[in-house]
């Protein structure tokens, strides 16, 4: 079957850095998507990586490699309104997006 | 309005009602999709739209009947729901459903719940 693993929650310091992994196992792959969802919100985009290697944008980076079956989001200087959670999702080979359950992210002061 | 919008933003229905969920977008995207978001659980994809084809019917029981009009508007009809169902309903909409890249634009949800 298809799985994506992440931790289901995970708490931070602001201004410090947080590492949020995500592992998958899927029927193919053709790409890999981070969302940011705050809570009674919709899920937006966060970056999107098919290539092995790190993404950066601004204080995120995301991180691929294929070969393990592996991703991070990589936060930076985090602020208060990063609380949220953060999804990962892979495209397989029938071009369908699988999810993970998330990963809840506290901010603490 | 821009991007994508849905309505009603809450919905509360007993067992017997007949409703419908109605989702809007506004990017020019072609493909749509609906989505079951419920508590610690991954989204659950229910229904894709291309070019307003149905392309994907993960097994979703028949009280959940969607209808695509247009490939700017997506409805999900809903009758006979049981209290399990009560969950976020996301709409999203992309370029369209094969575009590797292509990232989903979601809608704010509706919260159901069935009583």
């Amino acid at each position: 079957g298809q799985n994506i693993d992440q931790p289901t929650e995970m708490t931070a310091t602001e201004g410090a850095i947080v590492q949020i992994n995500c592992t998958y196992q899927t029927s193919g792959f053709n790409g890999l998507f981070w969302y940011q969802q705050h809570a009674g919100e919709a899920p937006t985009f966060l970056s999107y990586n098919v290539l092995d290697g790190l993404e950066e944008k601004g204080r995120f980076s995301s991180f691929l490699s294929r070969s393990k079956g592996y991703s991070y989001l990589l936060l930076k200087e985090l602020q208060m309104k990063d609380s949220a959670s953060y999804l990962c999702a892979v495209r397989d080979s029938n071009y369908q997006l699988i999810w993970g359950a998330g990963t809840k992210l506290i901010i603490k002061p | 309005e821009t991007g994508v919008t849905q309505t009603p933003r809450h919905l509360v229905m007993g067992m017997t009602n007949k409703k419908s969920l109605k989702c809007e977008q506004h990017l020019g995207h072609n493909a749509m999709y609906w989505y079951k978001q419920s508590a610690k659980k991954p989204l659950e994809l229910m229904f894709v739209y291309n070019f307003k084809e149905q392309t994907e019917n993960n097994s979703v029981p028949s009280r959940f009947s969607p209808e695509c009009p247009n490939s700017s508007h997506l409805f999900l009809h809903l009758h006979t729901l049981q209290p399990e169902d009560s969950a976020l309903y996301l709409c999203a909409s992309s370029q369209d459903e094969g575009s590797g890249g292509s990232e989903q634009f979601f809608g704010p949800g509706t919260r159901l719940t069935v009583l």
